[in-house]
């Protein structure tokens, strides 16, 4: 069964740092796409990032680059969403989700299996 | 930025049909997603690439684009079908996706 498990809520300080993570099992981790979402009540949905695991290529939303950063660790099957410096507006839900990739010849570009969410709380 | 209109709520009854719409500019020449979430889960994929269907999704739930407006259909509308369904786009010139603002539909 493919799964993305994330790291548990949290609750911080601004100006505080910050890494939360997301570990992929049952499947290849390495070459397949993993996105970051954030959900909040008055924004909905905000796409943040993704990263491709296998040699770390990195995009980010205009909206979040420069704020936060994203890497992965082939070794832990893990990616992680990281600040150094947090902010109140940062309080939010959090999901990694996969992007579907390459199926029968095909590359889909939806999201999909997701982490179930990471609260932080600033 | 590109973006996605979506009604706030559709009401429809047990066994009812739901139509849910996506609006955006020639959304009709874009892959377009669906997505459903429960109260406190993670969403689930229900719709991919305007209409295809995941494993596993009844196929009570199709989709459809064109020119300016996607739209989901749920046909025989049960009672677990209540949730927040959201639409998006991938834009493949930023590698960014899109989430529309959800729509919440009631079960009555």
């Amino acid at each position: 069964e493919v799964k993305l498990v994330q790291s548990g809520a949290e609750v911080k300080e601004p100006g505080d740092s910050l890494k939360i993570s997301c570990k992929g099992t049952g499947y290849d981790f390495s070459n397949n796409w993993i996105g970051w979402v954030r959900q909040t009540p008055g924004k909905g949905f905000e796409w943040i990032g993704i990263i491709f695991p296998g040699h770390s290529e990195t995009r980010y939303s205009p909206s979040f680059k420069g704020h936060v950063t994203i890497t992965a660790d082939r070794s832990f099957s893990t990616t992680y969403l990281h600040w150094t410096s947090l902010q109140a507006s940062d309080s939010a839900l959090y999901f990694c989700a996969r992007r579907r990739g390459l199926d029968t010849g095909t590359f889909y570009f939806y999201l999909d299996v997701w982490g179930q969410g990471t609260a932080v709380t600033v | 930025s590109y973006v996605l209109t979506q009604p706030p709520s559709v009401s429809v009854a047990p066994g009812e049909t739901a139509r849910i719409t996506c609006g955006g500019d020639n959304i009709g020449n874009k892959n377009v997603n669906w997505y459903q979430q429960k109260p406190g889960q993670a969403p689930v994929v229900v719709v991919h690439d305007d209409g295809d269907r995941p494993s596993g999704i009844p196929e009570r739930f199709s989709g459809s684009n064109s020119r300016n407006t996607a739209t989901l259909t749920v046909s025989g509308v049960e009672a677990g079908d209540e949730a927040d369904y959201y639409c998006q786009i991938w834009d493949g010139s930023s590698d960014q996706y899109v989430f529309g603002p959800g729509t919440q539909v009631i079960v009555l």
